[in-house]
Order: C-alpha cells, then structure tokens, then sequence
C-alpha cells in the first residue's frame, strides 16, 4: 500500500465552482500534513500546510481527519487560475520521522 | 534572488553516457535533496543531504551518485544512463530537516529534463 493515495482525476470544473480533493495516509504515526501546487511543466510550491483544527487561506480550505487518516482541499469560487495539479504530502512519523511523501497529485481545470 | 537552480534544463543522452547535473541554492539551507518525476508516479527522492560532505540514500538511489562538496551545492551523477533514467528530476532544498518542527517548506528548482535514448 503506498504511504499516500490521491485521486488522479481529472477534474473537469467551471469557473466559480467548488471542488474538493481528499488525500489518504496510511502511517498512522504522521506528523504533518501540506498541499503543493505544481503547474505545467512547473516545480511543485507549496500552497498551504494543514492543521489538526483545520485552516483557510482565502479561497481554500484544509482539513485533517486523524481518525481517518485523510486530508481535505476546498477551493471555493474556482478561478481559471487555480488550473494546476495538487500534491498531498505527507511527513512520516515513527521509524519514517522526517521523511517526505507525496502523493500522485489530482489534476484540476477549470474551465470558463 | 535565484533561489534553487539547476543546470541543465535539458539533455539528451545515449544510454551509457554519464552525465552530472548540477544544483546550487542561495538560501543558506542545510538540507538538500534530489527527486524524479515520472507520469502517474508522483515525486520519488533519490538521494538527499543535511549538510555540507554529508549524502543519504532516498527511495530509488540505484544507478545514481551524489555528493555535496560546498554547502551551496548539490550534485546528481549518472554514471552509465539507461532509458529507464528517462524522467524530470527536481532539486529542492529546506532550512531544516523536515518533520522537527518547521514549515515542512521544500523549495524546488524548475527542474531538468533528462531523455536517454
């Protein structure tokens, strides 16, 4: 089982819309949690790290479920440019402490 | 300010041909690292540094070589390329050793275009 699963998509949305994305975990031990951006033919930057009480910035939204070892983006009111992929990163904890894990990445469009 | 840089963005090679690419950060971040990126595969680290003549071992270190002479500097080596080696590899570096504490903010590079034929 790889250490984080993510939901290639794509996802297909039109302006203004909400879409969300869910990553999952499978080391329970985990010690934090952030969303990269990365677009077409870009390197990854990062977004927004993810807290246990949840955080927003904007338009986005970030969850972390520890029960059930995912995490969550909420992007509200879409806009042409939040086109890109998303990459779940997930930093290990136990024997992984500090090692860095990143998921496949969801590809977003949003189209006008 | 330059940030991570890595040289070159492309190349072709014939596979059996080595090649060095090569990254330099003006950040002064301890912590280092060399991934690839591969379709429907995610970022995958090869090899990684948390400081000055000090490498590790990643995911997929086989067929690759590195080494960190100047703190400044990391450099990835094929020695003998294969098709297989065919990916974009990223350089990134952080301040501090992800997990302890920090950001967990990987800073990349934009990356080196790699064909073995």
């Amino acid at each position: 089982r790889k250490e984080v699963e993510q939901d290639p998509g794509p996802f297909n949305v039109p302006e203004g819309a909400t879409v969300a994305f869910n990553c999952t975990y499978s080391n329970s031990a985990s010690q934090s949690f952030f969303w990269y951006r990365q677009d077409c033919r870009k390197e990854p930057k990062l977004l927004m790290s993810v807290y246990s009480s949840g955080n927003e910035d904007g338009r986005f939204t970030a969850q972390l479920n520890r029960a059930s070892q995912y995490i969550s983006l909420l992007i509200r009111d879409s806009k042409l440019s939040d086109s890109a992929t998303y990459l779940c990163v997930v930093i290990g904890g136990g024997s992984t402490l500090g090692r860095l894990y990143f998921g496949r990445g969801t590809q977003l469009t949003v189209w006008p | 300010n330059a940030g991570v840089t890595q040289t070159p963005k492309f190349r072709v090679l014939k596979t059996g041909q080595s090649m060095t690419l090569l990254c330099a950060q003006d950040m002064n971040h301890e912590y280092m690292y060399w991934y690839r990126q591969d379709p429907g595969m995610g970022l995958r680290l090869i090899h990684y540094s948390v400081g000055e003549g000090t490498t590790a071992k990643g995911e997929v270190p086989d067929g690759y070589n590195v080494s960190r002479l100047k703190k400044q500097n990391f450099l990835l080596g094929l020695e003998s390329a294969a098709p297989s080696q065919t990916s974009v590899y990223f350089c990134a570096s952080s301040y501090s050793r992800t997990g302890l504490g920090n950001t967990g903010e990987l800073f990349f590079g934009e990356g080196s275009r790699l064909t073995v034929l």
